[in-house]
């Protein structure tokens, strides 16, 4: 069935930093992808999606870019701030059926002043 | 406007136990879904609804669970004879017809002793 793998976390970086979050995906045909953020004591929010090959998607700094070749959907930001501290989870939803989310495990991201 | 709401937020009950977590979706959002959250598990799916009619029941890992959606909103998802490894925070997220875009609930946070 479909899946999708998130590198393991936590990660840490310091404020300013660059950061990557790799994501890749297994599906049948090309599914839309996502990347959900969930901040300390809130719930699941949409960050960025990305609905066809080479799409790229964005939003508060944040950019991954849907690469049908290596079948991934890398999370990358220039300049991290402390306020990104949170835990990032990798989505799919497949061509077929219902539009349900296949999550990855989620990464955990803490930004130090 | 207001988004996802589920109650309770915290549910502690004893093993064989039945208990029912609420889903509000937001108004005019055909689409409903739960999901579970668990530290063993990550992010499951467990059911979706469009309307009053559920599709995919794909998720749901027993025959303990059910869930039953009314008059297009409300969602309520039961858990019959609670066994400890249902413990784990149950989210549900609502979306328009045909988006692919799903609002998340801030979660029911389920222990089971």
């Amino acid at each position: 069935g479909d899946s999708v793998t998130q590198m393991e976390g936590p990660v840490t970086l310091s404020e300013e930093a660059f950061l990557t979050i790799n994501c890749t995906y297994t599906a049948t045909g090309y599914p839309s992808l996502f990347w959900y953020v969930q901040y300390p004591g809130e719930g699941l929010q949409l960050l960025l999606k990305a609905t066809k090959a080479d799409d790229k998607g964005s939003n508060k700094g944040f950019e991954a870019t849907y690469r049908k070749e290596t079948t991934s959907f890398h999370l990358e930001k220039g300049s991290v701030q402390v306020s990104d501290s949170a835990v990032y989870f990798c989505a799919l939803t497949p061509i077929q059926g219902a539009q349900k989310l296949v999550f990855g495990q989620g990464t955990r991201l803490t930004i130090n002043p | 406007g207001a988004g996802v709401s589920q109650s309770p937020s915290n549910k502690v009950t004893e093993k064989g136990k039945d208990v029912e977590l609420r889903c509000d979706p937001i108004s005019g959002h055909t689409a409903l879904y739960w999901y579970r959250q668990s530290l063993g598990q990550g992010l499951e799916f467990l059911i979706y609804f469009q309307g009053n009619s559920a599709p995919d029941k794909s998720g749901l890992p027993s025959d303990r669970f059910s869930a039953e959606r009314t008059g297009g909103s409300v969602s309520t998802l039961t858990i019959q004879r609670t066994q400890q490894e249902d413990s784990a925070v149950y989210l549900c997220a609502s979306a328009r017809g045909g988006s692919e875009t799903q609002y998340f609930g801030p979660g029911t946070r389920l222990l089971v002793l």
